[in-house]
């Protein structure tokens, strides 16, 4: 069972260039997230989805853009890198039903970004 | 808004100690709370949870938290540790959005280091 899969693992990128974290959910989730963790801060929310073709902002959103084209995948999007954005990136996804916070949300194995 | 706060972001103890990981929150209604588990360079894992009914919740791998609502407390316990506990421990709580969705605060972690 995959569950929740992130790419890439790594990246080091220089301040400036952009890129894009991907995440792909097989567990036909409707709520997606995307979660940076930095030390002594657990995690905060930058974005998440409530379903296909729909985002909104989380507590941390500036510097990054996201789109959910498609149910199953969830793009964080780094326009232009900062050092500050230096950060594992964890995205996650949990069912969408009456009382969905009741639902766990699944989470994968992160992505560490480093920006020099 | 809601916040989530963890007494101690480092806790150590031998090998069939208790453990007792501490989370109080706020929140102004009835709470859901979560307690999560985060392994060496692997995402979260659910190890409990707490929506409503039965104040004391079991969880995976032996674990369990107490829910007090007088205390606005959230406690997680262990009876006896072992060597494969030794991870980091997130508590989390739901907040509702306007709009009707719901998202995942989370304390800043808790390292468990547990020695033979």
């Amino acid at each position: 069972n995959a569950g929740v899969t992130q790419t890439p693992k790594f990246r080091v990128l220089k301040t400036g260039q952009s890129m894009t974290l991907l995440c792909a959910q097989d567990m036909n989730h409707e709520y997606m997230y995307w979660y940076r963790q930095d030390p002594g801060m657990g995690l905060r929310l930058i974005h998440y989805s409530v379903g296909e073709g729909t985002t909104a902002k989380g507590e941390v959103p500036d510097g990054y853009n996201v789109s959910r084209l498609k149910k199953q995948n969830f793009l964080l999007g780094l326009e232009s890198a900062a050092p500050s954005q230096t950060s594992v990136y964890f995205c996650a996804s949990s069912y969408s039903s009456t009382g969905s916070w009741t639902q766990p949300q699944h989470f994968g194995d992160g992505t560490r970004l480093s920006i020099l | 808004a809601q916040s989530v706060t963890q007494l101690g972001s480092h806790v150590s103890v031998s090998e069939g100690a208790l453990v007792l990981l501490r989370c109080n929150y706020s929140s102004s209604v009835p709470p859901y709370l979560f307690w999560y588990v985060q392994y060496p360079n692997q995402g979260l894992q659910l190890l409990l949870k707490y929506t409503t009914g039965a104040t004391l919740v079991k969880g995976i791998n032996g674990f369990e938290a107490e829910f007090k609502k007088s205390e606005t407390s959230f406690h997680l316990t262990k009876p006896s540790a072992h060597m494969s506990d030794a991870a980091e421990y997130f508590c989390a709580v739901s907040e509702t959005e306007s709009g009707g969705y719901n998202k995942l605060i989370f304390g800043a972690g808790t390292r468990l280091a547990v020695h033979p």
